[in-house]
């Protein structure tokens, strides 16, 4: 069980909005940044938002993040077939002094 | 360009003990803290390890604490993680990633596999 909690799979059509979500405590999310990797089919993970709603360079405005509470969303606009990809939050949890990852999204772009 | 190349993956059986590196290029590499992060195959991310970039902290998931032991040489920018006493659950692609403090883990390895099987 992943200490972040996030759905195992999500879908949509091309052009649609996905939202994908990943809820923790106050002991992770609630006190600290969260983070998003993108992780392509056999390809490492690749930073695709950073402090809650940063974009790295190179990433499209497409995507979003936002963070309330102990709950975070990424939002993926104007889905693309090549977005198809597993999605990881993760962030610093205080009590475990450990990094977290979420169990994983995988988007599928019918 | 940043570059982070980890070797040192194999076939063993449980019990054995293996150790990992991580060679880096591309950036100052003592500025940085590290990390081991490993995958399971199917399987979703599991943090595993990180050290700060001076190599005086160090810290480790529950699942790994007290059998593997990270390390740095930033005379030779590499980073190391020290697998022992292995375990069937320890089979996972391991990858070396690079933690920029405002911006998280920005750079990834392709990893390395590490097959614990008897």
């Amino acid at each position: 069980q992943s200490v972040l909690t996030q759905p195992p799979s999500a879908s949509g059509t091309p052009g649609q909005r996905v939202i994908i979500s990943c809820s923790g405590s106050s002991s992770n999310i609630g006190r600290n940044y969260l983070y998003w990797y993108q992780q392509l089919p056999g390809t490492a993970p690749k930073l695709l938002i950073y402090r809650n709603n940063q974009r790295p360079s190179g990433v499209p405005d497409r995507f979003s993040g936002s963070k309330s509470g102990t709950s975070t969303s990424l939002v993926i606009s104007e889905l693309r077939s090549e977005d198809e990809a597993d999605y990881y939050c993760s962030t610093w949890d205080d009590s475990l002094t450990a990094w977290v990852f979420g169990g994983g999204t995988k988007l599928a772009v019918l | 360009e940043v570059q982070l190349v980890e070797s040192g993956g194999g076939v063993l059986q449980p019990g054995g003990s293996l150790r990992l590196s991580c060679a880096a290029s591309g950036f100052t590499f003592g500025d940085y803290a590290m990390h081991w992060v490993r995958q399971a195959p199917g399987k979703g991310l599991e943090w595993v390890s990180f050290i700060t970039g001076d190599g005086r902290d160090t810290y480790y998931a529950d699942s790994v604490k007290g059998r593997f032991t990270v390390s740095r040489d930033n005379s030779k920018n590499s980073l190391y993680l020290q697998m022992n006493s292995l375990r069937l659950e320890d089979t996972a692609l391991y990858y070396c990633t690079k933690e920029t403090q405002t911006t998280g883990f920005d750079h990834w390895g392709q990893g390395t596999l590490v097959s614990v099987s008897s």
